[in-house]
């Protein structure tokens, strides 16, 4: 069983240009949760998706940052115009259905932005 | 808003156990502990959770207070690949809810 995951894992963007980050979960998992960290910083959460449905995007900039978890296919983080304060690690983790089961965390995408 | 305190920082000599402390003083009933580490820069890795039982895996041992405010993660013999950052996080057992990461713990092994 694979685990979960993201692409690519290193992503190098030009100020201004989009930035798209996916995260395939493990195999029967419907929950999507995406993180990210800055140099020297803990981990920070952006947003919760179900397939379909986005549940909880408190942690989300309000502008610039996107995420969709469609039915078929991975989840997606994009960030569009992206400035160098967007540099960070960007961790995906999967879980199951349930609200007492444990969260599993891809090994990243780590974003610079030139 | 963080629910536990941790250490900053511990050390523990290879071959030993290493004890890390999580005060969770406010932790309510349906609350689970969990505990992850994150290596260097890795993807933080799943070690254990509980709710109010002790719990033991192939990675660690989770010892939980009986009256719930305060754990230990034991990991029975430390190696050098067991330095990370250590967190221990509480969660509401309800679908949806995220996993918040304070601080946590920077154990270091040392030979």
């Amino acid at each position: 069983n694979a685990g979960v995951m993201q692409n690519p894992r290193h992503l190098v963007r030009r100020r201004g240009q989009e930035a798209r980050l996916r995260c395939s979960p493990m195999k029967g998992h419907s929950h999507v949760y995406w993180y990210r960290q800055l140099p020297e910083e803990g981990l920070k959460f952006m947003v919760y998706l179900q397939k379909e449905n986005i549940i909880d995007e408190s942690g989300m900039p309000k502008e610039r940052f996107s995420a969709e978890f469609p039915k078929e296919g991975p989840s997606i983080l994009r960030i569009q115009q992206v400035v160098r304060g967007d540099s960070a690690a960007y961790f995906c983790a999967s879980s199951p259905p349930g609200g007492y089961t444990e969260a599993f965390f891809g090994q990243g995408t780590r974003l610079t932005v030139v | 808003d963080a629910k536990t305190t941790q250490p900053p920082s511990m050390d523990c000599a290879e071959g030993r156990a290493a004890n890390l402390p999580c005060n969770h003083s406010t932790i309510s009933g349906n609350e689970y502990v969990y505990w992850y580490r994150q290596i260097h820069s890795q993807g933080p890795q799943y070690i254990i959770h509980g709710l109010k039982n002790n719990e033991t895996n192939e990675m660690a041992s989770l010892i939980i207070t009986e009256d719930r405010k305060s754990s230990t993660l034991i990991l029975p013999h430390a190696t050098l690949r067991d330095t990370a950052v250590y967190y221990c996080i509480v969660r509401v057992a309800n679908t949806g809810n995220q996993f918040y990461f304070g601080t946590g713990t920077s154990l270091t092994v040392i030979p």
